[in-house]
């Protein structure tokens, strides 16, 4: 399996729901990251994982919780979202050791809408 | 941090000819370019990218040039056909172990005229 699936595909959520987001990827990279993009910009990176634990945290609101339960398994916690938020959702994930050079491989996104 | 200018924002050009995407980065300890190819309402996916220990890097129709001195690697599609329109994104980090932030640049919409 080479690649990184997400689920689910659309989301529509109230500012008062909680929900999750999945990413899943069998490639046994051990690093695995969330971005944030809105539409004609980059993708804005929001959360590293290294090994199961979190490494970079780019002073993303706390209305966001990251989760890495497994080596394979990467969430996204929801709660409390505004308006604002609305965007597409990426997973990517990377191998990782001495000399790796951090090619990172994307899943399809998931399209959030706030409400 | 890290800082990755793109240019140009917008890109025309006729099917069969050559493009040319610009960027410039700002840490000197970056050595790591990769470029992704973005079509409307998919994921990015890596095309091409290169270390600093080489100046460029050719896969069929796409190249990549790094001159560090300056600071600026460029993307090159040559024979452009109509499934090269996409947006294209640029990005720097400073790599090494494989976690590092990829810093983008802000993105190129190509349109390939037939």
């Amino acid at each position: 399996d080479t690649e990184v699936t997400q689920t689910p595909k659309h989301l529509v959520m109230g500012m008062t729901n909680k929900k999750s987001l999945k990413c899943e990827q069998h490639m046994g990279h051990r690093a695995m990251y969330w971005y944030k993009q809105k539409a004609k910009k980059p993708p804005e990176l929001m959360f590293v994982y290294s090994y199961e634990k979190l490494s970079i945290n780019e002073s993303v609101p706390s209305r966001f919780s990251p989760e890495c339960p497994n080596s394979s398994l990467l969430n996204l916690h929801l709660h409390a979202l505004q308006p604002e938020d609305s965007a597409l959702y990426l997973c990517a994930s990377s191998q990782v050791g001495s000399g790796r050079r951090g090619e990172q491989f994307f899943g399809p996104g998931t399209r959030l809408t706030v409400l | 941090g890290e800082n990755v200018e793109q240019h140009p924002s917008t890109l025309s050009v006729q099917e069969g000819d050559s493009a040319v995407i610009k960027c410039t980065y700002s840490d000197s300890a970056s050595n790591y370019f990769p470029w992704y190819k973005q079509e409307l309402g998919k994921r990015p996916q890596l095309i091409i990218d290169i270390r600093s220990n080489v100046g460029e890097k050719k896969d069929q129709r796409i190249a990549v040039t790094l001159n560090k001195t300056a600071k600026h690697f460029s993307l090159h599609i040559t024979e452009t056909q109509p499934e090269d329109s996409a947006v294209y994104f640029c990005a720097a980090s400073i790599g090494g172990f494989g976690n590092e932030k990829l810093t983008f640049g802000t993105g190129t919409r190509l349109t390939i005229i037939p």
